[in-house]
C-alpha cells in the first residue's frame, strides 16, 4: 500500500465528452505526477504539480490540465475526449528535496475507455 | 533517440532460481536517477529499486540488486530466489536532474514469468 488513492477506478465515456480524474497523494507528499499508459506500452509524462503550481508538462495537448489543491490531492481534466486517450492513468505523489532520491509512490490508475 | 531501452518483451524464469532484467538508458545529464518499478495485473506501479548516477555502490532492496555499469549505461535488475509473486511487468525508467521536473522517463517493460 502507497498511500496514493484514485478515483474513479474505471470510466467508460464516449468522444468529445470531458472527464475529471481525482488523487490524494501520501501522507507528507508535496509533489504529483500523472503518466497516461497506453496498452502495451511504458507510462508517458503528461504534467507534474509541485505546491499547487505546474511544474513541468509532457507532449500533451492543452485539452490536458491539471489541478493540485492545498492539501496536495490532484485532479487531471481531459476536455474533448478522444479515442486514443483511452489508457490507464497514474498518479504518483514525492516528496520534492534537494539531492534526493524522489522516489515516486504510484496509485492503482484509473482505466478510461473512450468509445 | 529512446532514453530508456528495454530489449526484452518477456522472460521466463524457474521458480526459486535468479534472473537478470536489462535495462539501457541514454542522457547527456551527469545527474540522474534510475529506478525499476513493478506493474501486477492490477496495475498499480510498485517501486522496487533506486540508483543515483553518483552512487559508488550498486543498490540492493532485499532480493532485488541493481547492476550499474555507467559506462556501458546499464542498469539491469536482478531478482535472487524468484517467487511466483514476481510475475508481473518490470519497468525501468529514468529521471533527469536538468530537466528540473520530477519526471520519470519509462522503458517499454518486460514481463516476466515465473514457473513453478
Amino acid at each position: 500500500e502507497t498511500g496514493v488513492t484514485q478515483s474513479p477506478t474505471h470510466l467508460i465515456k464516449t468522444r468529445g465528452q470531458q472527464v475529471t480524474l481525482r488523487c490524494s497523494s501520501q501522507s507528507g507528499h508535496n509533489t504529483v505526477s500523472w503518466y497516461q499508459q497506453a496498452l502495451g506500452q511504458g507510462p508517458q509524462f503528461i504534467f507534474q504539480y509541485y505546491r499547487e503550481e505546474e511544474n513541468g508538462r509532457g507532449n500533451f495537448p492543452p485539452r490536458f490540465s491539471g489541478l493540485q489543491f492545498p492539501n496536495y490531492s490532484s485532479e487531471l481534466n481531459v476536455n474533448a475526449l478522444e479515442l486514443d486517450d483511452s489508457a490507464l492513468y497514474l498518479c504518483a505523489s514525492s516528496l520534492q528535496s534537494s539531492g534526493g532520491a524522489d522516489i515516486q509512490y504510484f496509485g492503482a490508475g484509473t482505466r478510461l475507455s473512450v468509445l | 533517440a529512446q532514453k530508456i531501452t528495454q530489449t526484452q518483451p518477456g522472460m521466463f524464469v524457474q521458480e526459486k532460481e535468479a534472473v537478470t532484467l536489462d535495462c539501457t538508458y541514454d542522457t547527456s545529464d551527469p545527474s540522474y536517477g534510475l529506478f525499476w518499478y513493478k506493474q501486477p495485473s492490477s496495475g498499480e506501479m510498485i517501486f522496487l529499486i533506486y540508483q543515483g548516477s553518483y552512487d559508488q555502490q550498486n543498490a540492493t532492496e532485499g532480493r532485488y540488486s541493481l547492476n550499474f555499469q555507467k559506462a556501458r549505461k546499464s542498469a539491469n535488475l536482478v531478482i535472487s530466489a524468484s517467487q511466483l509473486g514476481d510475475s508481473a511487468m518490470y519497468f525501468c525508467a529514468m529521471r533527469e536532474k536538468r530537466t528540473g521536473a520530477n519526471n520519470l522517463f519509462f522503458g517499454t517493460g518486460t514481463r516476466l514469468t515465473v514457473i513453478p
